[in-house]
């Protein structure tokens, strides 16, 4: 079964700093890969997902991903951090129809 | 507005008294699922349902239950909480049977003394 493995639960940056929050995923088929975020006392909303095709995905608010299937790597980054991007962070990992697995997530903090 | 629905936002319970939360969806999507969020563990999957009528066991379903008898509607019954219940809960739905955009509700913090 697929599992996702997101490498830092905190990662703090200072506002203007690169974001780069990792995932490394394990899967037996190609996968599809989500990035959510959860936002104080909101649900998950999508940022950016890869299915196929084009390996850099552009998301919502100035995020994007890189599907490295030889890493089995979608790492998150933004390369300018603002204060509203202070948020939880989730990767998730899916082989098939209801078959998402999320990784435990990543605290982002945005220093002023 | 599209929007996933939960009822309550926050609830205090003490063991063993039963209750409902409550989860509709205005979108018209076949699958919804339901999921607990505890610190350091990420989403796990309680129940999902692939459509009305159709429901079934997700990672972790001990002590909980469910029925679709509408499209909209997914509701979370615990019929006997207890303290290890307590977490974050959410309610998801999405259009392409649980392996596209899920769409969360708001969560549902739940207490249980």
């Amino acid at each position: 079964a697929q599992s996702v493995t997101q490498l830092g639960s905190h990662v703090s940056v200072s506002e203007g700093a690169l974001v780069l929050l990792r995932c490394n995923y394990s899967s037996s088929v190609p996968p599809y890969l989500f990035w959510y975020v959860q936002y104080p006392n909101q649900g998950l909303q999508l940022l950016l997902k890869y299915t196929t095709g084009a390996t850099l995905v552009k998301g919502i608010n100035g995020f994007e991903a890189e599907f490295k299937k030889s890493e089995t790597s979608f790492h998150l980054t933004k390369p300018s951090a603002h204060m509203s991007d202070a948020a939880e962070y989730f990767c998730a990992v899916s082989e098939s129809s209801n078959d998402m697995r999320f990784g435990a997530g990543t605290r982002l903090t945005v220093k002023p | 507005e599209a929007q996933v629905t939960q009822n309550p936002r926050y609830l205090i319970t003490v063991t063993g008294k039963k209750l409902t939360v409550t989860c509709s969806q205005n979108m018209n999507h076949e699958y919804m699922s339901w999921y607990r969020q505890d610190p350091g563990l990420g989403l796990r999957q309680i129940y999902y349902s692939m459509n009305v009528e159709v429901t079934d066991k997700g990672d972790v379903p001990e002590g909980y239950k469910v029925s679709r008898k509408e499209k909209r509607n997914f509701p979370l019954i615990l019929e006997s909480p207890s303290p290890n219940q307590t977490s974050l809960y959410f309610c998801a739905s999405d259009l392409a049977g649980g392996w596209g955009e899920q769409f969360f509700g708001p969560g549902t913090r739940l207490t249980v003394l």
